[in-house]
């Protein structure tokens, strides 16, 4: 399986900031997805990183808070923008493409809390 | 938006045991994956089934995917107290582009 690392592992942030998060993928994927895991939930789809073109946001999220960037078949930032307590969770970078057809493969999460 | 749902919640069950988790979802897929979370961990990937695919085992694991009912389980058998974990389904939705979209989840405990 491919390894996929996030920086920083977690941060404590103050209200108002905004933090960027940073996914490497040991080689290149197809795909690449931003999800967020709130205390005790499941997974939620943010959106998809497109390489070369802006990201595909799902519902409830949108680029002004949630501003991704993907540069590359191996990169991706996600940026939480104007942070909130309520954004405080664990946001995990994902990918497909890699090696298996259509497994999806997760980095570590970065744990992100907002006082 | 999650589009799986998973039962039970929760399920306690004696080592040794086996536990079985069921996953339905809404929409045409084109795979199915389970993962594993320990608590405060990453998730780990256990086991992917395509849509035309029916069974798959992996070690002490075996999935099921029923697709004209739109569900999956997942069966653990013999069970050790290092199962305890958070258990999802994953569910490859067929759209303009592929995306994974998780359920619930069900959370594990193995008792010792």
């Amino acid at each position: 399986s491919a390894v996929i690392s996030q920086k920083p592992s977690r941060d404590i942030c103050q209200r108002g900031t905004s933090l960027t998060i940073q996914c490497q993928v040991d080689s290149q994927v197809t795909m690449m997805f931003w999800y967020r895991q709130q205390p005790g939930q499941s997974l939620t789809l943010i959106a998809t990183a497109n390489q070369g073109s802006e990201a595909t946001y799902e519902s409830g999220f949108v680029i002004d808070k949630f501003p991704i960037s993907r540069p590359n078949l191996t990169f991706s930032t996600l940026t939480v923008s104007n942070m909130s307590p309520e954004d405080s969770s664990i946001y995990l970078c994902s990918a497909t493409g890699v090696r298996s057809y259509n497994e999806q493969f997760f980095g570590p999460g970065t744990r992100l809390t907002v006082l | 938006s999650q589009q799986g749902e998973e039962d039970p919640q929760a399920l306690s069950i004696q080592e040794g045991e086996n536990a079985t988790m069921n996953c339905s979802y809404k929409t045409s897929i084109n795979n199915l994956q389970w993962y594993r979370q320990n608590s405060g961990r990453g998730l780990v990937h256990l086991i992917l089934i395509r849509s035309n695919e029916r069974e798959k085992h992996s070690g002490r694991l075996r999935v099921t995917l029923d697709t004209s009912k739109k569900s999956s389980s997942l069966l653990i058998t013999a069970s050790r107290a290092a199962d305890t974990a958070s258990y999802f389904c994953a569910t490859d939705v067929k759209t303009s582009y592929d995306k994974v979209i998780f359920g619930p989840g069900t959370s594990l405990s193995v008792i010792p």
